[in-house]
């Protein structure tokens, strides 16, 4: 079974569209995140979650909005995407906020 | 702001070679400093160090927390080609409005040459 898992793996869509890509982790753990990897492989945070409750929300465009229907989900849904969106996006959930992280596969998101 | 800055970018080595990763952070409220590997896909654990374990070893791996220095090494002893990937050095917040977050440096890419 798979720890962390995200849907889709790769998503090619045009700008203007709207995207979402959701996550799901049977860890049982209480915290989740959203990253964002750029093309030079620096990983930065976007959001975390803590039992379905917001506790980091960087300094992300408001297009970005993420959903948490339960502690093992959640989700990411960009609006009106642009070239800039283009990344790989992960998920990962820990145990405790701030300690070891496992993270999904990634969803490699291309914006033409 | 959370800071983590690893060096070298990059590092270029033959099999047998040992190296040693560097990592040196800033952070407002310390509660743990990741090692994570990555190769085509996710990011794979390697260590957690704490303020209760400063150091960790796993077979030709081992890393040590410096918190008086702020800095922490991994080290790769007899190196192989399967140990060329990007490594990555977090560092998570214990509190304020910071909580929970993970802070990633800008990794070191390891390429290991037969």
């Amino acid at each position: 079974d798979t720890a962390v898992s995200q849907t889709p793996k790769y998503l090619v869509t045009q700008m203007g569209n709207d995207k979402s890509i959701k996550c799901e982790q049977n860890l049982g753990h209480d915290t989740m995140y959203w990253y964002k990897q750029d093309s030079k492989k620096f990983l930065k945070i976007m959001f975390s979650y803590n039992n379905k409750e917001l506790i980091i929300n960087e300094t992300v465009p408001n297009r970005f909005s993420p959903k948490s229907p339960d502690k093992a989900h959640l989700n990411l849904h960009i609006n009106s995407l642009e070239l800039g969106d283009s990344a790989v996006y992960f998920c990962a959930s820990s145990q405790l906020a701030g300690t070891e992280a496992f993270f999904g596969q990634g969803t490699r998101l291309t914006v033409v | 702001e959370d800071k983590v800055v690893q060096s070298p970018l990059s590092l270029v080595v033959h099999e047998g070679d040992t190296v040693t990763l560097n990592c040196s952070y800033e952070v407002t409220n310390f509660r743990s400093l990741l090692w994570y590997k990555q190769e085509k896909k996710a990011p794979t654990f390697l260590f957690m160090l704490t303020s209760s374990g400063i150091e960790k070893k796993s077979g030709r791996l081992s890393s040590i927390l410096d918190k008086k220095e702020l800095f922490s090494i991994l080290n790769i002893t007899a190196t192989q080609t399967g140990d060329s990937a990007v490594y990555l050095c977090a560092v998570g917040n214990a509190g304020g409005t910071s909580y929970g977050k993970l802070t990633f440096g800008q990794g070191t890419i390891l390429t290991v040459h037969p």
